[in-house]
């Protein structure tokens, strides 16, 4: 199994809501990846995980709080988000060790539209 | 980080060889030439990677100058399902025990019939 999923596939939100996003991936990867991407621009990276620790936080604002709750589910908790934060964002994950990195695998990623 | 530059589009017919140029001349000896592509709606997805020697797997070729300044994608029988864009990203070294990739601008390649 090669697929890291990702739900929910569409969400719409207010700026007062909190929601969350959940990532799933069960090909036993330790480093587990939250991006970002904006309409006809590359992804950009937000978060980093490594055995469940974060390693990476790319300067993200507080209103995106990620969590790793076992080495299989990633979620990005959602909070006072602005209309600009709409956009694409892409779960990731990747077998890392012994101080190698390997490709990542992506999911379908979530569409968030903040209103 | 190295920077990659790439052409913004390309065009290839259908049953040709497509040949994506990157060139990432700041590159440093332990980082890697990595591809990925994202077709339209989805999830970017893996192509091949390699550091210096030239590279091929089921879905293309990568062929990396001898300086490394340069690389070339090459998929070799294009089909309408090739259509994406293309990432060249050069992996940045470890920080702590996972790595980052920044993705550039990337080259939009159209297949047409």
């Amino acid at each position: 199994d090669t697929e890291v999923t990702q739900t929910p596939k569409h969400l719409v939100m207010g700026m007062t809501n909190k929601k969350s996003l959940k990532c799933e991936q069960h090909m036993g990867h330790r480093a587990m990846y939250w991006y970002k991407q904006k309409a006809k621009k590359p992804p950009e990276l937000m978060f980093v995980y490594s055995y469940e620790k974060l390693s990476i936080n790319e300067s993200v604002p507080s209103r995106f709080s990620p969590e790793c709750p076992n080495s299989s589910l990633l979620n990005l908790h959602l909070h006072a988000l602005q209309p600009e934060d709409s956009a694409l964002y892409l779960c990731a994950s990747s077998q890392d060790r012994g101080g190698r990195s390997y490709e990542q695998y992506f999911g379908p990623g979530t569409r968030l539209t903040v209103t | 980080d190295a920077k990659t530059t790439q052409p913004p589009s390309m065009d290839c017919a259908e049953g040709r060889a497509a040949n994506l140029p990157c060139n990432h001349s700041t590159i440093s000896g332990n980082e890697y030439v990595y591809w990925y592509r994202q077709i339209h709606s989805q999830g970017p997805q893996y192509i091949i990677h390699g550091l210096k020697n030239n590279e091929t797997n089921e879905m293309a070729s990568l062929i990396i100058t001898e300086d490394r300044k340069s690389s070339t994608l090459i998929l070799p029988h294009a089909t309408l399902r090739d259509t994406a864009v293309y990432y060249c990203i050069v992996r940045v070294p470890w920080k702590g025990t996972a790595s980052k990739l920044t993705f550039g601008t990337g080259t939009r390649l159209q297949v047409t019939l």
